[in-house]
């Protein structure tokens, strides 16, 4: 168990809407980042904060968003969602705001647009 | 723009023997570099890293080798077990950078 929460685990939905995806971080962890595993790819950045700032940025379309609250949980918003939007969602945390220590990653939520 | 490449989708090892798993990156500013390792319904986990003043970095079976003239390393898994089977990725970033490049994954069978 990495300690990182995902929720939901599955979400089905259809084109056009908009989904919330959540992570609760290790506890004592600060940094949040967020990749896309699509099929038979590997992971791809999408975002990263560090208390509740947006730290850096990666390949994440305008149509998606996040935010890290006081608390420390983070959550990704995807919106006008399509086909090509179905994929595995990884959130990962870590203690320092640099990948100098290994990300502890959370089981994912494997979205299935519709 | 594929940074890191993993170019064997699969490898199948029988047990007791040496898995090897490659990685090659074109990014030269690379300099921290990890390996993780996943099994099915679950998060990536970390296996073992090495930072670009090593070129061998052992603990345990799992010994990561860096070969920076080839933008190159591999990983070897002496003996392979059964519970060795798994998705592995390779990793590389900039240290002090906040992102991970990862590479497509290897799955790799150990057969019995």
């Amino acid at each position: 168990d990495s300690g990182v929460t995902q929720t939901p685990k599955h979400l089905i939905t259809a084109t056009g809407q908009r989904v919330t995806l959540r992570c609760s971080p290790r506890s004592g962890d600060l940094s949040v980042y967020w990749y896309q595993q699509s099929l038979d790819q590997g992971l791809q950045f999408l975002i990263q904060y560090y208390n509740g700032e947006e730290r850096a940025k990666g390949n994440i379309l305008e149509r998606f968003s996040a935010q890290q609250f006081p608390d420390l949980h983070s959550e990704l918003n995807l919106s006008s969602l399509e086909l090509g939007d179905s994929a595995l969602y990884f959130c990962a945390s870590s203690g320092q705001g640099t990948t100098n220590s290994p990300l502890h990653f959370g089981n994912g939520t494997r979205l299935t647009v519709t | 723009d594929q940074q890191v490449k993993q170019n064997s989708p699969s490898l199948s090892v029988q047990e007791g023997r040496i898995s090897i798993l490659n990685c090659d990156y074109t990014n030269s500013m690379f300099d921290y570099f990890l390996w993780y390792k996943k099994y099915p319904a679950e998060g990536p986990t970390f296996l073992i890293s090495i930072s670009s003043i090593k070129d061998k970095n052992e603990d345990g079976r799992f010994t990561v080798f860096l070969n920076k003239s080839a933008k190159h390393l591999s990983l070897h898994i002496v003996p392979s077990q059964p519970g060795d089977s798994a998705v592995y990725f390779c990793a590389a970033s900039i240290q002090g950078a906040q992102k991970l490049v990862f590479g497509q994954g290897t799955r790799l069978t150990i057969n019995p």
